[in-house]
């Protein structure tokens, strides 16, 4: 079955260390894929998105993330966190082959200690 | 520019009632998206609207779930009647249009607890 997998469910950081959240999915074919984020108390907003062109694409509050093709992987990134990013972040997939339906993966709840 | 809004914010109610829940979209966003959220687990898309029509209602459970987008602006989804799983965050998003890269803006989403 078509998928969106994010093997770290939660992850614990210190501030300053730096940041890798996995996400793969199943899809063949075209796909867009964007990282959402969700600030306690807050509403999920969007972080950062890919549909072509550089497989490296930056996003919002020093975030990156690279989209490879050969792993259907699109890995979440960012070198020195920070307190304010503890969030829960979520990978989501477009698949055009799945028609124009937003698959979310289950998402990983980030803390980062002071 | 005001976001997505949706009300209530919190509902308990008890296993067989009904419950309704409304989503007002950002203004002039054409297409509506109601997600379903179990606590531990992502989103899960309901049913999406492009003006009045609907453009997929493929995973809403359609015995007890439905949805209307009368006049392509404001929404509401009810469940008639519930089911204890389904207990959890029921989320409105809407973006412009819909060709797979629009941003989707997400509503606070209503918790709905089914006892």
């Amino acid at each position: 079955a078509q998928s969106v997998s994010q093997h770290n469910h939660h992850v614990i950081l210190s501030e300053a260390a730096s940041l890798e959240l996995g996400c793969n999915y199943s899809y063949g074919g075209t796909v867009n894929l964007f990282w959402y984020v969700q600030y306690p108390g807050q509403h999920l907003q969007l972080l950062l998105k890919y549909f072509s062109g550089d497989p490296l694409v930056k996003g919002i509050k020093g975030f990156e993330a690279e989209f490879i093709k050969s792993k259907f992987s699109f890995n979440l990134r960012k070198p020195s966190v920070q307190w304010s990013d503890t969030a829960e972040y979520f990978c989501a997939v477009i698949s055009f082959n799945a028609g124009n339906m937003l698959t979310f993966g289950g998402g990983t709840r980030l803390m980062v200690k002071p | 520019e005001a976001g997505v809004a949706q009300s209530p914010r919190y509902k308990i109610i008890e296993k067989r009632q009904s419950v309704a829940f409304w989503c007002n979209p950002i203004s002039g966003h054409a297409t509506l998206y109601w997600y379903q959220q179990i606590l531990g687990q992502g989103p899960k898309l309901l049913i999406q609207f492009q003006n009045n029509g609907v453009v997929d209602d493929s995973q809403l459970p359609k015995d007890r779930f439905s949805a209307e987008r009368l006049k392509g602006v404001d929404s509401t989804l009810k469940i008639q009647p519930a089911k204890l799983e389904d207990s959890a965050v029921y989320l409105c998003a809407s973006s412009q249009i819909n060709t797979g890269e629009e941003t989707q803006y997400f509503g606070p989403g209503t918790r709905l607890l089914v006892l």
